[in-house]
C-alpha cells in the first residue's frame, strides 16, 4: 500500500505570497490532519479533516486554511506568507479519526524569504 | 544510558543498552497517547500507543508506561540499536476534543 504523499517536497516563496500544499492519504483513509513543525515550536496541530469536513482546528491565524476533497485528498493554503511561516508542513492520514493510528507523509519544506 | 522521570532533549546510549525516554503531558483530559520516531528528512513514524485505561503496553522491543497520577509517559527501548537513532516525540490527545498535542522531542543517539 502506498504511503502518504505530499507535494511539493520543497518550496521557496517570498513574503506576501500565498502557497498551496497537497496531501494524498493512504488509500482508504478518510481522515487527514496537518501539522507545522519548526525547531522553535516543535510539532503543532493545524487542522483535521474527515469526509470533507473540518473536525478540529489548532491555534493558527486565519491565513492558514485547508480543505478536503471527496477522494480524501487534502490541500492546505497559506496566504500572505510571513517569514515565520517557514517550516516543515506534515500531513498525516488515518482511516477514521480519534484513536486511529496516524501515518505521516515526508512533509513539504516551505522557506519564506 | 538511561534517564527516568526527567525529560531530556538529548539522550546518548551505547548499542545494546536499554533506553528510556520520558515525556510529561499537561492535559488531565487526555485519554490517548502516542509515541513517534522521526528520522532525519522523514515524517514521524508511529511506534506505539496507549489509552488512558491502561498503564503499560508492550510492542516489539518497545514498552510504553503511563502514569496518570503525575501525567507522565515513558518509552522504553530494549537492546537499543544504531537504527534507533532518531528524534522521539510523545503526543497526547483528548479524543473528545480531537486535537493532538506533541511534546518536545528527544534526540536519541546510539553509539556503536
Amino acid at each position: 500500500k502506498a504511503g502518504v504523499t505530499q507535494t511539493p517536497r520543497y518550496l521557496i516563496k517570498t513574503r506576501g505570497q500565498q502557497v498551496t500544499l497537497s496531501c494524498s492519504p493512504i488509500s482508504g483513509h478518510r481522515s487527514v490532519s496537518w501539522y507545522q513543525q519548526t525547531p522553535g515550536q516543535g510539532l503543532q496541530f493545524l487542522f483535521e479533516y474527515f469526509s470533507e469536513t473540518q473536525r478540529n482546528k489548532g491555534n493558527f491565524p486565519g491565513r492558514f486554511s485547508g480543505r478536503q476533497f471527496s477522494n480524501s485528498r487534502s490541500e492546505m493554503n497559506v496566504s500572505t506568507l510571513e517569514l515565520g511561516d517557514s517550516a516543515l508542513y506534515l500531513c498525516a492520514s488515518s482511516f477514521y479519526w480519534e484513536t486511529d493510528t496516524q501515518y505521516f507523509g515526508p512533509g513539504t519544506r516551505l522557506t519564506v524569504l | 544510558g538511561e534517564s527516568v522521570g526527567l525529560h531530556l532533549p538529548t539522550l546518548s546510549v551505547q548499542e545494546g543498552d536499554n533506553s528510556i525516554i520520558n515525556c510529561a503531558y499537561s492535559n488531565s483530559a487526555s485519554d490517548y497517547f502516542i509515541w513517534y520516531k522521526q528520522e532525519s528528512g522523514k515524517g514521524p513514524q508511529f511506534i506505539i500507543d496507549i489509552r488512558s485505561n491502561m498503564d503499560k503496553r508492550q510492542g516489539q522491543r518497545v514498552t510504553v508506561l503511563l502514569n496518570k497520577t503525575v501525567k507522565h509517559l515513558s518509552l522504553q527501548i530494549a537492546a537499543t540499536q544504531p537504527g534507533d537513532s532518531a528524534v522521539y516525540f510523545c503526543a497526547e490527545k483528548n479524543t473528545n476534543a480531537g486535537k493532538s498535542t506533541f511534546g518536545d522531542g528527544t534526540t536519541l543517539t546510539v553509539k556503536p
